[in-house]
Parts: C-alpha cells; structure tokens; sequence
C-alpha cells in the first residue's frame, strides 16, 4: 500500500516567491519521523529537514520549512524566497518506528524555478 | 573525500557480464543502504547493513549480491542482469540503521546502469 503520497508531479514557482510542496502520509504507527529530500540532475539526494511525530513544533532549516498537520497526516514543505539552484525533484519519505530500517518514499514532485 | 561517494558513476554492461558497483561513506556511520530508482517509481529499498550484518533484504532478485566487508564499505554485485534493471542505484548510510527515528540518511551520488 502506498504510504506516501505526494500529489504535485510538477510545480513551476517564479524566482524569490514561496513555494508549497505536498505529502501526505499513511500509518497507524503513533511514532514515526518524516524527511525530505531534493534530488538535483545529477542524482544524489540531499537531505533537507526532518520531522518527528511527537515534535510540537514545526521543523524548519534556513529557507526550508515543514508545515506539519498531525490530524491531517501532512507534511507540506514550504521553500521561501526561491531560487533558480531549487530547481529539482523533492522526495517527502517516512520512516516508521515498527519497522524502522525502512524508509518509504513518495514518488517525487519536479520543481521548476523560474527568473 | 567527504560524505558517501560511489563507483562507477555510470555503467553499461550486457545481460552475461558480472560487474560490481562500490559505495563508501567517510562520516563513521554503522549503516549503509543500496536503493533502486527506476524511472517513474519511487525509491525502492534493496539492502540494508548494519556494523557490517544484512538486516534487511526486500525480496530482491540473486542476480544483485551484496558484500559490505566493514562499515565504510558496501558493494553491490552484478550478474546476469535484465534490461529491466536498467535503472539509478544509490547508495545511503545512516549513524544506526534505525534504532532512532531521526537517524538520517545521507545519499551518494548514484551509479546510473544500463542493462543492455
């Protein structure tokens, strides 16, 4: 069953604007973590920003926040002030403490920064 | 060298070739990670070590053998392929392989192999 699903295959956003990326998720594991990814062309996946289940506050790293809504299972990241080097794909993935050596993964959203 | 690096970053090889694909992290991590990306799939999960045991196997096909000799390195070898794993291998390592939620993984840059 897919757990992770991000619905936005692409997005275009102008330079210097925000921009929303969705997830959404599925699990009846009270502890879980949530990650997101970017992936530039040239493939590795760099690591944004986490966040916790029980965390009571919203994740957030420079430019990168997590717009996270418990009772909703979302976890939208938010991308302020954008800029042409966010052009990429993002991966939103879960990790469940059940089974934590497994890390699921949504199918990706493209972002397209424009000038 | 930095972080988690791969090699070869990009191979062909026929259906009867064995070939082997190397990963290496240089942060101290006890857990390392191959995953497959094919083409409008989500990352798939193949192989998990940690401090240099297979914990976890999804189901993959024999003809991909994992080694992990120590917690720095990991390989993945190749025999008798299909076109079908034609595909973007990536390599990840974690501080643990789980046992904290928020144990990230950190990515190498991947080997793009074409099965021909």
């Amino acid at each position: 069953a897919q757990k992770i699903t991000q619905t936005q295959p692409g997005m275009f956003v102008q330079e210097k604007e925000a921009v929303t990326l969705d997830c959404t998720y599925d699990t009846s594991d009270p502890s879980y973590g949530l990650f997101w990814y970017k992936q530039p062309s040239s493939g590795e996946m760099i690591f944004l920003i986490y966040q916790g289940s029980y965390d009571q506050q919203n994740a957030t790293e420079g430019r990168y926040s997590l717009n996270f809504q418990k009772a909703r299972k979302s976890a939208n990241l938010v991308i302020s002030a954008s800029q042409l080097g966010d052009s990429a794909m993002y991966f939103c993935a879960m990790r469940e403490g059940r089974n934590n050596n497994d890390m699921r993964f949504g199918a990706g959203t493209r972002l397209t920064v424009k000038p | 060298e930095t972080g988690v690096t791969q090699t070869p970053r990009h191979l062909v090889m026929g259906m009867t070739n064995k070939k082997s694909l190397k990963c290496e992290q240089h942060l101290g991590h006890n857990a390392m990670y191959w995953y497959k990306q094919s083409a409008k799939k989500p990352l798939e999960l193949m192989f998990v070590y940690s401090l240099e045991e297979r914990v976890e196997n999804n189901s993959v096909p024999s003809r991909f053998s994992p080694e992990c000799p120590n917690s720095s390195h990991l390989f993945l070898h190749l025999h008798t392929l299909q076109p079908e794993d034609s595909a973007l291998y990536l390599c990840a390592s974690s501080l643990s392989s789980g046992s904290e939620l928020s144990d990230t993984q950190y990515f190498g840059p991947g080997t793009r192999l074409t099965v021909l």
